[in-house]
């Protein structure tokens, strides 16, 4: 099967910039998350879709992080305007909700991001 | 609060010895837990889960983890490390079933020495 899709894969931008980050799913996945991982750490949980809606984004800085799945396939991830400190990959995983595998999640190789 | 904690940054082993690499948790209630493995500039790769049954778990590329109720650990085993394994492993867990939160440690760094 095929497996997540994220774009872009790398990106620099200068700071007080916006950027737009987009994940596929695989297909007939109904969860999504993306998450945040700064150099040296674990991957921390931004938000987390399921079907087109949400189900946890207590740890999206709303204040300029924003997120959308609207037709419950896709996914963006937005921020504006960026940070120094949001320099990061951000990883986009899927999970299915049926057959054996229903808690085993699938992960985009990420997309870099810069911010100088 | 973490439900996984991993203890150690970095782990050195020879190649051909055996490795671990340390997970406990805090998940109340009945733990899902998982072990992932992330090569550089890749995103994680799935090697094995415990939800329920055997305590010895067993997983891709020779790798098994033992899950330990008493100890509230999982660790990560492989009887013969290969340099290939040098990778950043994290322990991972989902609490509860369906649409829930799955959550990571903050990794261990394998280095497997030739």
């Amino acid at each position: 099967e095929a497996g997540v899709a994220q774009s872009p894969r790398y990106k620099i931008i200068e700071k007080r910039q916006s950027v737009a980050f987009w994940c596929n799913p695989i297909s007939g996945h109904a969860t999504l998350y993306w998450y945040q991982q700064i150099l040296g750490q674990g991957p921390k949980l931004l938000i987390q879709f399921q079907n087109n809606g949400v189900v946890d984004d207590s740890q999206l800085p709303k204040d300029r992080f924003s997120a959308e799945r609207l037709k419950g396939v896709d996914s963006t991830l937005k921020i504006q305007p960026a940070k120094l400190e949001d320099s990061a990959v951000y990883l986009c995983a899927s999970r299915s909700l049926r057959g054996s595998k229903n808690t085993e999640a699938f992960f985009g190789q990420g997309t870099r991001l810069t911010v100088v | 609060a973490q439900s996984v904690a991993q203890p150690e940054d970095q782990v050195n082993v020879a190649e051909g010895n055996p490795l671990t690499v340390k997970c406990t948790y805090s998940v109340s209630g009945n733990p899902y837990l998982f072990w992932y493995v992330q090569y550089p500039n890749r995103g994680l790769q799935f090697l094995l889960k415990y939800i329920t049954g055997d305590n010895l778990v067993k997983g891709s590329y020779g790798f098994e983890a033992e899950f330990n109720k008493s100890q509230t650990s999982f660790h990560l085993k492989k009887p013969s490390a290969l340099v290939s394994d040098s990778a950043l492993y994290f322990c991972g867990s989902l609490e509860g079933a369906g649409s829930y939160q799955l959550t990571f440690g903050k990794g261990t760094k394998l280095s497997v020495i030739p």
